[in-house]
């Protein structure tokens, strides 16, 4: 069974500061991981997926990499902005093709 | 381009009554749907999953079912709700395939059972 952790459950950081959000899983025989974004009260925004032939994604900002070997993925922020400020969730697939294992997320906030 | 639509986006509801949301997608054919739920403080489980019409399947036992009587429409019911049946209810979709895409979701219907 897939176990998907993501450390720390909360950041705090000035705006501008480059940071990096962890996630690990325990199952690595996986073929994508994703990241995704939420907003207080809102729905899941895809932010990346990365295949398991890939070792990083990436777009504008945002940069994800994923070391199947140690059961790892970040995802690194450039230049955050207080825009960023949102929980950020790693999902890996478990079990059957279509089941995603979230972890409980990261909540991060810019402070300007 | 492809669209989600989920509704209500808030709802309370007594203990005992039934449950009724829908969610639709646009602009798309034959997707995979899904309908998961995200408690206070917890990660989001999934719930329900359709590779198509009448195809459904069930990932947890519960007080719930599902529904998907059209191609792009996919409905979570319940007869009677539970206090426990409270949380953040999310529908998604992603393109029929390997299940190896990415995953679209709608924004979501807060339920608050009292």
């Amino acid at each position: 069974k897939q176990e998907v952790t993501q450390i720390p459950a909360a950041l705090s950081v000035p705006e501008g500061e480059n940071l990096v959000l962890n996630c690990s899983f325990t199952d690595s025989a996986i073929y994508n991981l994703q990241w995704f974004r939420q907003d207080p009260g809102k729905g899941l925004t895809s932010l990346l997926l990365i295949q398991s032939s890939q070792r990083e994604q990436t777009s504008g900002r945002l940069n994800a990499s994923l070391d199947k070997s140690s059961g790892r993925s970040t995802l690194y922020i450039a230049a955050s902005q207080p825009g960023d400020s949102a929980t950020y969730l790693c999902a890996a697939p478990s079990g059957s093709a279509r089941q995603l294992t979230f972890g409980s997320g990261t909540q991060l906030t810019v402070l300007p | 381009s492809q669209t989600i639509h989920q509704w209500p986006a808030t709802l309370v509801q007594p203990v005992g009554s039934p449950l009724s949301l829908e969610c639709t997608v646009e602009g798309t054919s034959n997707p995979n749907l899904y309908w998961y739920r995200q408690a206070a403080g917890r990660g989001l489980q999934l719930l329900f999953y359709s590779i198509g019409i009448d195809q459904i399947s069930s990932e947890v036992p519960q007080n719930l079912s599902a529904s998907r009587p059209q191609d792009r429409q996919f409905i979570l019911s319940s007869k009677k709700l539970l206090l426990s049946d409270s949380g953040f209810y999310l529908c998604a979709w992603s393109v029929l395939g390997t299940g190896r895409e990415k995953l679209f979701f709608g924004s979501g219907t807060q339920l608050s059972v009292l």
